[in-house]
């Protein structure tokens, strides 16, 4: 099966600029997550949606970080404008809950810097 | 905050059972421990899961005690890709609602 697509897969800005991310999860996983992972830190849930309902935000700065699933497919993640410590790896995950099993699938994320 | 406690890191010489710790104190009864391991640059890999009787799979065994309270991770015969951060989880695993928190890992090192 293919996994979790992620673009673009490196993206350099300045502060106060804008960037997109982009996610396609596997086929037919109905929940989708976005995480921040900063240098040298674990994985930091953003948001978590469930189809194309959010589930889970409160980890997002909504002054400037957005994300939407449109259609419970695919789902970008979008910083306006960024800050240096914006810097971090962006990755996008997505599950299916089966046979008790609930497993995250993680794409190779998407490294932002922020100059 | 993660509900799991790992030493930062560890170290293993290539051929060497790997034994990974985790404290996970707190767990509630219908909470199940995950393993997930993020090798430099990839995105974290799911390795295994239980409830609290022992499994094994391809790439590792768990271990984990009568009262739930910690957990083991074993990669019998560790080798040079092995090395990576280790993540010990805790998370409801019928519910898709349910939080994944990671904490910091163990980094663990294998010496050739």
């Amino acid at each position: 099966e293919a996994g979790v697509a992620q673009s673009p897969r490196y993206k350099i800005i300045e502060k106060r600029q804008s960037v997109a991310f982009w996610c396609n999860p596997i086929s037919g996983h109905a929940t989708l997550y976005w995480y921040q992972q900063i240098l040298g830190q674990g994985p930091k849930l953003l948001i978590q949606f469930q189809n194309n309902g959010v589930v889970d935000d409160s980890q997002l700065p909504k002054d400037r970080f957005s994300a939407e699933r449109l259609k419970g497919v695919d789902s970008t993640l979008k910083i306006q404008p960024a800050k240096l410590e914006d810097s971090a790896v962006y990755l996008c995950a997505s599950s299916l809950v089966s046979s008790g099993a609930n497993v995250l699938t993680f794409g190779a994320g998407s490294r932002l810097t922020v100059l | 905050d993660a509900k799991t406690t790992q030493p930062p890191s560890m170290d293993c010489a290539e051929g060497r059972a790997a034994n990974l710790p985790c404290n996970h104190s707190t767990i509630s009864g219908n909470e199940y421990v995950y393993w997930y391991r993020q090798i430099h640059s990839q995105g974290p890999q799911y390795i295994i899961h239980g409830l609290k009787n022992n499994e094994t799979n391809e790439m590792a065994s768990l271990i984990i005690t009568e009262d739930r309270k910690s957990s083991t991770l074993i990669l019998p015969h560790a080798t040079l890709r092995d090395t990576a951060v280790y993540y010990c989880i805790v998370r409801l695993s019928y519910s898709s609602a349910s939080k994944i928190i990671f904490g910091s890992g163990t980094r663990l090192s294998i010496r050739p």
